[in-house]
């Protein structure tokens, strides 16, 4: 079952910030957030990933709130390779797997 | 994705024909995994090895069997094709066993059909 709920589309502009919002309310206290990407016909990219602090790094920030219930995916300046469905996820079990569900299918507009 | 090769890209098979999947890291990661996704849907885990010498079954294993070779390869095979197993087949790697909070590596994936 999936832990995750996320919008099935987002549209964003070329140059502006993504912001893509990830609900994970029964989300437990030792659980990460990761985040990955599917690009059109290839494997999932790894972007980030946080337990509670606001994370940063060169594809993407990750905010989660204080009480870890939600989250968001910011990717700064989208382009137009940033087109994308964009899985959130929380580590299911003892650690082995991804649990991978529908995401949320960004197009970034010219 | 660097580091992950899948082989072959794209294969047809008839029903009831066997073949078998490879995947190669060049990571030195412990913790191999085959998913399958079908269309308009998220990733399955089928089987998964946390090092080498174990592998364990995951949520979709019937159908498949796998082979850790060494730390670097791990094989899928399907023993007898169906057209159910028609999917994308993606190999991915972790650093470690037991380790929570290690994000996985993909390789691009195998397109398998089956008649």
């Amino acid at each position: 079952d999936a832990k995750t709920t996320q919008p099935p589309s987002m549209d964003c502009a070329e140059g502006r910030a993504a912001n893509l919002p990830c609900n994970h309310s029964t989300i437990s206290g030792n659980e990460y957030v990761y985040w990955y990407r599917q690009i059109h016909s290839q494997g999932p990219q790894y972007i980030i990933h946080g337990l509670k602090n606001n994370e940063t790094n060169e594809m993407a920030s990750l905010i989660i709130t204080e009480d870890r219930k939600s989250s968001t995916l910011i990717l700064p300046h989208a382009t137009l390779r940033d087109t994308a469905v964009y899985y959130c996820i929380v580590r299911a079990g003892y650690g082995q797997n991804f649990v991978f569900g529908p995401g949320t299918r960004l197009s970034v507009l010219p | 994705n660097a580091g992950v090769t899948q082989t072959p890209k794209f294969q047809v098979l008839k029903t009831g024909q066997s073949m078998t999947l490879q995947c190669a890291q060049d990571m030195n990661h412990n913790s191999m995994y085959w998913y399958r996704q079908d269309p308009g849907m998220g990733l399955r885990l089928i089987y998964y090895s946390a090092s080498e010498g174990t592998t364990d079954k995951g949520e979709v294993p019937n159908g498949y069997n796998v082979s850790r070779l060494n730390k670097r390869e791990f094989s899928l095979r399907l023993e007898s094709a169906a057209p159910s197993q028609t999917s994308v087949y993606f190999c991915a790697t972790g650093r470690g066993s037991g380790i929570r909070n290690q994000p996985q590596h993909f390789g691009d994936g195998t397109r398998l059909s089956i008649l």
